[in-house]
C-alpha cells in the first residue's frame, strides 16, 4: 500500500538535545512538506522540498533543519535552537504534475521536550 | 497579510445538518481545501474547490465564492464518527497552503 510513514509516533527528549523525525513516502510524489501543529493554531509550514537536494524555508524554519537526499525521504531535525519544540509534527507530500494539488499526510510525530 | 478564519467549535445533533464556514484572504488564490482531522491523527482530504459553486460528495458538500472570499463545508445526516476537527486551507499564488486553526465539531446523540 502506498502512503507516508513517520516514526516514531511519540518522542521524548531533554532540552538541549537535537532530535530527528523521519518521513518516508512511497507515493512517488515530488514535493514534501513539514508542518507543525499547536493547539488552537493552524498548521504552520516549516520547510518544503520540490526536488531532491533542494528545499525552501517555510514560515517558521528557525531552529529546524532538513535534508532531501532521496525522493522518498525528508527527515526533519529539531535543533536545540528551537525555543519551543514541543508540538505535533506532520509530514505531507503531493504530486507536482497534473491538476491534483491534494497533500497527503503521514500519521504525525508528537514531540515532547522537557 | 494572509488569513483564514473559521469558527473554533460547533455542536450539532446526530442525524442533523451542519455548515462550517470559512473566510480567507490570500496573496493570489489557487483553490480552497477542506480536511478532516480526528484527534491525534493526520488530516485527511475531503474536498477541493477552485471554481465558484457547490460540489457534492456523498454526505459532504463544499461551496466556494471567490468574489466573497468565502467557503463552507456542509455535512448532512451527521454520524457520531463525524466528530472531528475540520480544517480549511487556501492555496496562494505560490501554491502553498494557508491553514485555518480548524473547527472542532462535537456531535451529540
Amino acid at each position: 500500500d502506498g502512503g507516508i510513514t513517520q516514526s516514531p509516533k511519540y518522542l521524548f527528549r531533554k532540552e538541549g538535545q537535537n532530535v530527528t523525525l523521519s518521513c518516508e513516502q512511497n507515493l512517488n510524489h515530488d514535493a514534501m512538506y513539514w508542518y507543525r501543529q499547536d493547539p488552537g493554531q493552524g498548521l504552520r509550514l516549516i520547510y518544503y522540498s520540490q526536488i531532491v537536494n533542494d528545499f525552501q524555508k517555510g514560515d517558521i524554519a528557525e531552529g529546524y533543519s532538513v535534508s532531501r537526499e532521496k525522493k522518498e525521504s525528508f527527515p526533519l531535525t529539531v535543533t536545540s535552537a528551537q525555543k519551543n519544540p514541543t508540538a505535533f509534527y506532520l509530514c505531507a507530500s503531493r504530486k507536482l504534475a497534473g491538476e491534483s494539488y491534494e497533500q497527503y499526510f503521514g500519521p504525525g510525530t508528537r514531540l515532547t521536550v522537557t | 497579510g494572509q488569513n483564514i478564519d473559521q469558527p473554533t467549535e460547533m455542536t450539532a445533533t446526530e442525524g442533523a445538518i451542519v455548515q462550517i464556514n470559512c473566510t480567507y484572504q490570500t496573496s493570489g488564490f489557487n483553490g480552497l481545501f477542506w480536511y478532516q482531522q480526528h484527534a491525534g491523527e493526520a488530516p485527511t482530504f475531503l474536498s477541493y474547490n477552485v471554481l465558484d459553486g457547490l460540489e457534492e460528495k456523498g454526505r459532504f458538500s463544499s461551496f466556494l465564492s471567490r468574489s466573497k472570499g468565502y467557503s463552507y463545508l456542509l455535512l448532512k445526516e451527521l454520524q457520531m464518527k463525524d466528530s472531528a476537527s475540520y480544517l480549511c486551507a487556501a492555496m496562494d499564488s505560490n501554491y502553498q497552503l494557508i491553514w485555518g486553526a480548524g473547527t472542532k465539531l462535537i456531535i451529540k446523540p
